[in-house]
């Protein structure tokens, strides 16, 4: 069974330039929900795709938006990066969010540094 | 709204000694809470989680939690440390009707001294 992936592992941009991150969910999976961990934080939830629509969004301003693909994949894209977005972005998949006590797999993250 | 609070951001340990990672939340719902744990330059991990059912739930590697309503509670556990458990942990909770959103605490480190 693979687990969640995510690309790239790293990626150093400067302010202003738009970003794109990958992931894969974990097989059987049909959710993916997005997070931002800045450093020696917690992560926060930034939004979530299930069947390819957007299923809830936290406090983040529309320049960050997403898309879901056929095979449950997604993409995460910022757009006018700011510095305060340097942070570990985290994906995680889960089964259909239903009950709310789904286990989210997280995958190991995109490094984003912001110059 | 949801929030998690995990009192002091290090934890240090001797290896062999009891490890206890303290969370309290904040729901106004029956919550559902997780534990995490990030080792360097990796994502998260389950360690465990509580549903619904029996309040003493365990977990990988040895640990333990223990849901406790009046204490709005979920403290973590592992009656003797190992050396590989030196990483940071998060409390998590999430809710009914929250499309499984966590909402996380500020984490914890654990660091294990020989």
């Amino acid at each position: 069974e693979t687990g969640v992936t995510q690309s790239p592992t790293h990626l150093i941009k400067t302010r202003g330039q738009q970003v794109t991150l990958r992931c894969s969910s974990q097989s059987g999976h049909n959710t993916v929900s997005w997070y931002q961990q800045a450093l020696g934080q917690g992560p926060q939830f930034i939004f979530q795709y299930y069947r390819e629509e957007e299923n809830g969004r936290g406090n983040f301003p529309p320049r960050f938006s997403g898309l879901q693909f056929p095979n449950y994949s997604s993409e995460l894209n910022v757009n006018a990066l700011e510095l305060d977005d340097s942070a570990l972005y985290l994906c995680a998949s889960s089964t259909e969010p239903l009950a709310g006590g789904e286990t989210q797999y997280f995958g190991p993250g995109t490094r984003l540094l912001v110059l | 709204a949801q929030s998690v609070t995990q009192l002091g951001s290090h934890v240090s340990v001797s290896e062999g000694a009891l490890v206890l990672l303290r969370c309290n939340y904040s729901s106004s719902v029956p919550p559902y809470l997780f534990w995490y744990v990030q080792y360097p330059n990796q994502g998260l991990q389950l360690l465990l989680k509580y549903t619904t059912g029996a309040t003493l739930v365990k977990g990988i590697n040895g640990f333990e939690a223990e849901f406790k309503k009046s204490e709005t509670s979920f403290h973590l556990t592992k009656p003797s440390a190992h050396m590989s458990d030196a990483a940071e942990y998060f409390c998590a909770v999430t809710y009914t009707g929250a499309n499984s959103k966590l909402t996380f605490g500020k984490g914890i480190t654990l660091s294990v001294r020989p």
